[in-house]
């Protein structure tokens, strides 16, 4: 089955550094990428997410790149503020299998002032 | 529109007894997924349901653990006689169609905590 790892598991930025958190997988048939933010006690949440047929989207201050070749994604955070600390998760997936999502690990974001 | 909604969220049980963790759907959506999230890791697959049928429960403990998702009312995920290791958060998520290519909402999580 897909795997997907998640690298760092913990970061720790400046206000208004970049982040950045890469991710690599598997299947050579998943074509989608989601990533999603979760807040202490709170559920996950779908912050951007990216098909295989894209190398790059970008909303607002969240970009996230697809390399389909080297099978790995990676989500930029740019300026960051302390409102984007949490855990972040990368997920990937095989179109129309339902809808099964194959998450990595996490990566616990903190921004500091 | 209410989002997923998940009850209840704090769940405590002793070690042998049953626990029911609730999901209702958002507005409109047929098809509900749970995951299961162990303290400091990532959100395991157990089982995705359409109304009335299980998809693909390729995730779930063989024993112990089921799911439904009844005509009317909310998917149920139940576990039975627990042990410490079911202590964990359980999300359910929910879409309108079944294409892996359109993403998904959880709901808040219960977290289960076995005594």
């Amino acid at each position: 089955g897909e795997n997907v790892e998640q690298h760092p598991s913990t970061l720790s930025v400046q206000e208004g550094d970049s982040a950045v958190i890469k991710c690599t997988y598997s299947d050579s048939a998943s074509n989608y990428f989601p990533w999603y933010k979760q807040e202490l006690g709170k559920g996950p949440q779908l912050i951007i997410d990216i098909r295989s047929n894209v190398g790059e989207k970008k909303d607002q201050r969240i970009a996230v790149t697809l390399n389909k070749t080297a099978k790995h994604f990676s989500l930029h955070i740019t300026e960051t503020q302390p409102e984007d600390s949490a855990v972040y998760f990368c997920a990937a997936s095989i179109g129309g299998g339902g809808n099964k999502l194959t998450f990595g690990t996490g990566t616990q974001l903190k921004v500091e002032l | 529109n209410a989002g997923v909604m998940q009850n209840p969220r704090h769940l405590v049980r002793r070690r042998g007894q049953e626990a029911r963790l609730r999901c209702s759907p958002m507005k409109g959506h047929s098809h509900v997924y749970w995951y299961r999230q162990l303290p400091e890791e990532g959100l395991k697959f157990m089982v995705y349901l359409q109304k009335e049928n299980i998809i693909d429960e390729s995730g779930m403990p063989k024993e112990r653990f089921s799911a439904e998702f009844p005509k009317e009312g909310p998917s149920i995920l139940r576990i039975q006689q627990v042990v410490r290791g079911d202590s964990a958060a359980y999300f359910c998520a929910s879409s309108r169609e079944p294409d892996a290519l359109l993403g998904y909402t959880f709901g808040s999580g219960t977290r289960l905590t076995v005594v």
